[in-house]
């Protein structure tokens, strides 16, 4: 069975500030690794996706890596802005047998940027 | 790139009534269609997966004939939240997916309030 954790649960930060988002999970024999980012009361916007054998993505100030044999993530946010406040998931896409694939979503950490 | 639908956006009903959600894949074919739930301040659990013209498979703990899914076309999935209770309070999330090793695209999501 596949367990993501992501740590911390909630972070504030002022603004202009870079941070980084922690993401693990227990069986490394994932497909891919995707990054999320949920406002409250609303649905999933995809950031970023790092297939099993890629390292790390960058899109704009987002920078995510992966080290699939020690089963971490990181996402990385570069000079940090109000309107990155919300909450970040971290899922895996992995193989759960008898021919089917599975997404594994953790808690999320909640994001606040202080102006 | 893929978009997915939701309809309705929330929805607020008497317990005992049942409740039907809509899942719609708009510009792609979904081979096969999840359904989330995510109450406060968890992650999203999956519920169930479902497989055009098969029925669907459910995680375990799921009750399969209170949340009724049908996937009767490779763009339209139905969740149907029978007799609703309070308990059932959520934020429901479809997602929909062509292959097996595809990305996953989410819906916004439906938040539902059983009174």
């Amino acid at each position: 069975k596949q367990e993501v954790t992501q740590i911390p649960a909630a972070l504030s930060v002022p603004e202009g500030e870079n941070l980084v988002l922690n993401c693990s999970f227990t069986d490394s024999a994932i497909y891919n690794l995707q990054w999320f980012r949920q406002d409250p009361g609303k649905g999933l916007t995809s950031l970023l996706l790092i297939q099993s054998s890629q390292r790390e993505q960058t899109s704009g100030r987002l920078n995510a890596s992966l080290d699939k044999s020690s089963g971490r993530s990181t996402l990385y946010i570069a000079a940090s802005q109000p309107g990155d406040s919300a909450t970040y998931l971290c899922a895996v896409f992995w193989y759960s047998g008898a021919g089917s694939y599975q997404l594994t979503f953790g808690k999320g950490t909640k994001l606040s940027v202080i102006p | 790139g893929a978009v997915v639908s939701q309809h309705p956006s929330w929805v607020i009903c008497k317990s005992g009534t049942s409740v039907k959600i809509e899942c719609r894949s708009l510009d792609f074919q979904a081979t096969t269609m999840f359904w989330y739930r995510q109450f406060p301040k968890q992650s999203l659990m999956l519920m169930a997966t479902s497989n055009e013209g098969s029925k669907a498979t459910y995680e375990q703990g799921v009750e399969k004939d209170k949340f009724l899914i049908n996937h009767a076309s490779l763009t339209l999935s139905t969740l149907t939240v029978t007799s609703a209770h309070p308990e059932d309070s959520s934020f429901y999330i479809c997602s929909a997916r062509q292959t097996k090793a595809e990305t996953q695209y989410f819906g916004p999501g439906t938040r539902l309030l059983v009174l």
